[in-house]
């Protein structure tokens, strides 16, 4: 059974450039949750879908940030333009209905030069 | 508002010995508690979750936490540290459960020495 699929697992890109992370979540769950990992910030939620639709931006750090989930097995999250501060580990997680537990893909480590 | 806090960014311990990581949290409704371990450059794992039903708790990997409502404490043991044991944990706090946000607290690095 895949768990949650994330891509690329390293990026590395220029200041200025469009970058755009991806999320295969696991078969059957609902809901999809975006979070960021820095040394300086820990972990912390970006956004988050349920039934495809989001119910939580709020810490979407600015408009240069967006997010979208066009069905039930895909998701995108995009940074135009990028910035060295967007350097983190962008985690992909998911989980359904009642099971009270999120599970985790593999991260996409981002360097903004 | 919910928020953790977890005492001590890093703890080092024996091979064998006693491993204990401090979790306390803040929240104006019943939380639900989990905790998470993450292996370098890997995803985050679940170890245990606390869902309002027992308030000892039992994990993989021999893990356990005890949810204590008068102390707002979450702590995680482990009788006998092993060396693959070594990696960083992250306590959450969520209002909901699994399908609302995890609230995570800053981790700590547990280091094992032989």
């Amino acid at each position: 059974d895949a768990g949650v699929i994330q891509s690329p697992r390293h990026e590395v890109t220029e200041m200025g450039q469009e970058v755009t992370l991806r999320c295969k979540p696991i078969s059957g769950h609902n809901s999809l949750f975006w979070y960021r990992q820095t040394m300086m910030r820990g972990l912390e939620l970006l956004i988050y879908f349920n039934n495809n639709v989001p119910i939580d931006d709020s810490g979407m750090p600015e408009d240069r940030f967006s997010a979208k989930m066009p069905n039930a097995s895909f998701s995108t999250l995009k940074i135009q333009p990028s910035e060295p501060r967007d350097s983190a580990v962008y985690f992909c997680a998911s989980s359904v209905q009642g099971s009270h537990t999120q599970y985790f893909g593999p991260g996409t480590r981002l360097t903004v030069l | 508002a919910q928020s953790v806090t977890q005492l001590g960014s890093h703890v080092s311990v024996s091979e064998g010995a006693l491993v204990l990581l401090r979790c306390n949290y803040s929240s104006s409704v019943p939380p639900y508690l989990f905790w998470y371990v993450q292996y370098p450059n890997q995803g985050l794992q679940l170890l245990l979750k606390y869902t309002s039903a027992a308030t000892l708790v039992k994990g993989i990997n021999g893990f356990e936490a005890e949810f204590k409502k008068s102390e707002t404490s979450f702590h995680l043991t482990k009788p006998s540290a092993h060396m693959s044991d070594a990696a960083e944990y992250f306590c959450a706090v969520s209002d909901q459960g699994g399908n609302t946000p995890l609230v995570f607290g800053k981790g700590t690095r547990l280091s094992v020495i032989a």
